[in-house]
């Protein structure tokens, strides 16, 4: 099956610093990737769909300016969280969909700590 | 009302038990639907797509009601290996943008 890693798997840093979170499709080609962001014992939210060569695609309320996204290559997209806070520290973890574009192959996720 | 409901649970059960879940979902346009399984602190995995004459999976069965707008899994002959949440998702209609429900949680024991 298609495999999508992401890196890094943990990151702490410190108040007011930008992090960025590297999505990959490793044996596929993926125009588009989708990120989340998964609260304890909650739900994954989807933040935005990232699409390759164009701009992404945020949902309502999130800042496009705090989470910043490029999708350069038909296999990388990052996230960068700017400026990050302690009410950023969360687990983001990216998708692709399969060539039918239904199921999605998900990152093993990134598990982001702002002190 | 949500996009994808479900009932967190969590739905604690013995070995060998048999348990279902149910889904709902608010956008009748929506076409496609999953079921995936995300253990504690890891990503999501598919468990099976949802079609509408349902389909099975040896102890997995999926159904689909469009009428209703609810889709269900049943787990037959319970392994303590199944614990995990269960996540429903629909894609938006018209669309392959994922929604998920919040999960449910099944917790097998011995």
């Amino acid at each position: 099956g298609a495999v999508v890693s992401q890196h890094p798997s943990w990151v702490i840093c410190k108040s007011g610093t930008s992090v960025k979170i590297e999505c990959r499709s490793l044996d596929f080609q993926a125009t588009t990737m989708f990120w989340y962001r998964q609260f304890p014992k909650q739900s994954l939210m989807l933040m935005a769909t990232s699409n390759e060569g164009s701009k992404a695609t945020y949902e309502q309320g999130v800042e496009k300016d705090k989470f910043l996204i490029n999708h350069a290559s038909l296999t990388l997209s990052t996230l960068t969280v700017t400026s990050a806070h302690p009410e950023d520290s969360s687990f983001y973890i990216c998708s692709a969909p399969g060539t039918g574009h239904e199921e999605q192959y998900f990152g093993p996720g990134t598990r982001l700590t702002v002190t | 009302r949500k996009e994808v409901e479900q009932d967190p649970g969590p739905f604690n059960v013995p070995e060998g038990a048999t348990v279902a879940f149910n889904c709902t979902y608010s956008n009748s346009a929506s076409q496609s639907f999953f079921w995936y399984r995300q253990d504690c602190r890891k990503e999501p995995k598919l468990l099976m797509s949802v079609y509408s004459s349902g389909n099975e999976d040896g102890r997995f069965t999926a159904q689909l009601n469009r009428a209703s707008q609810y889709i269900s899994l049943l787990i037959r002959d319970s392994k303590l290996s199944d614990s995990a949440t269960y996540l429903c998702v629909v894609n938006r209609g018209g669309s392959y943008i994922p929604t998920f429900g919040r999960g449910t949680s099944l917790i097998v024991h011995p």
